[in-house]
């Protein structure tokens, strides 16, 4: 059955440094999010890609954010400038509409920052 | 900003109990998606619900898209231990927008 994968399952970084977070969509889906969750929290949008632009983000998505998808597979999610507070885990969701068809979602990579 | 409160936050049953929650919003939503997540993993989609007052079966599992389209319920009949975990609903607003906004979660535990 087709899924979304992530990678790396894990992440460590230091405050202050950069990290790219991957995804690989399911193959025939259109739509890409990022979500992230911190721990023991809900689960927070962060931000849609359509058509390679950013379709919707939320106030969360501010400039230290972005998104990308370099070649025909890849999705990516950069933090410039890595906080405590970005601590969670981040879920990467594709779906073959948008919000007209059901999400599935990636098994999320575990960013800590130190 | 768009809220989806879920009740209760918690819940402890026995094995073989019928269970139920809900998720409730002060706006309208247009989908409503239920999943599952276990600790450390990603959420997984239990169900789908497209149109107001729309019912819908995965097995065990029965959700309902409520008629004012601002709450969605699901059920899950005869627990099993392996329902444990945390259910999630998910709701897409007006048209217009593509994200989902998650709820605060139900914590099921299933006492064998």
């Amino acid at each position: 059955e087709p899924e979304v994968t992530q990678t790396p399952s894990h992440q460590v970084t230091q405050m202050g440094q950069e990290v790219i977070l991957r995804c690989v969509p399911i193959s025939n889906h259109l739509y890409f999010y990022w979500y992230r969750q911190i721990l023991g929290q809900k689960v927070e949008f962060l931000v849609s890609f359509y058509n390679n632009e950013i379709s919707e983000k939320s106030e969360i998505f501010d400039d230290q954010f972005s998104v990308e998808r370099p070649d025909g597979s890849n999705f990516t999610l950069k933090i410039r400038s890595t906080k405590l507070e970005d601590s969670a885990m981040y879920f990467c969701a594709s779906s073959t509409q948008g919000g007209v068809t059901e999400a599935f979602f990636g098994q999320g990579t575990r960013l800590t920052v130190v | 900003g768009q809220q989806l409160n879920q009740s209760p936050q918690s819940m402890f049953i026995q094995e073989g109990e019928d269970v139920s929650m809900n998720c409730t919003s002060s706006s309208i939503f247009n989908t409503w998606l239920w999943y599952k997540q276990d600790p450390g993993e990603g959420p997984v989609l239990l169900i789908a619900l497209y149109k107001a007052g729309e019912l819908t079966s995965n097995g065990r599992l029965t959700a309902q898209f409520g008629i004012t389209r601002k709450d969605s319920f699901l059920n899950i009949s005869a627990s099993i231990p392996s329902d444990v975990g945390i259910y999630f609903c998910a709701g897409r607003g007006a048209s217009g927008t593509y994200k989902y906004i998650f709820g605060t979660g139900t914590r099921l535990k299933v006492l064998a």
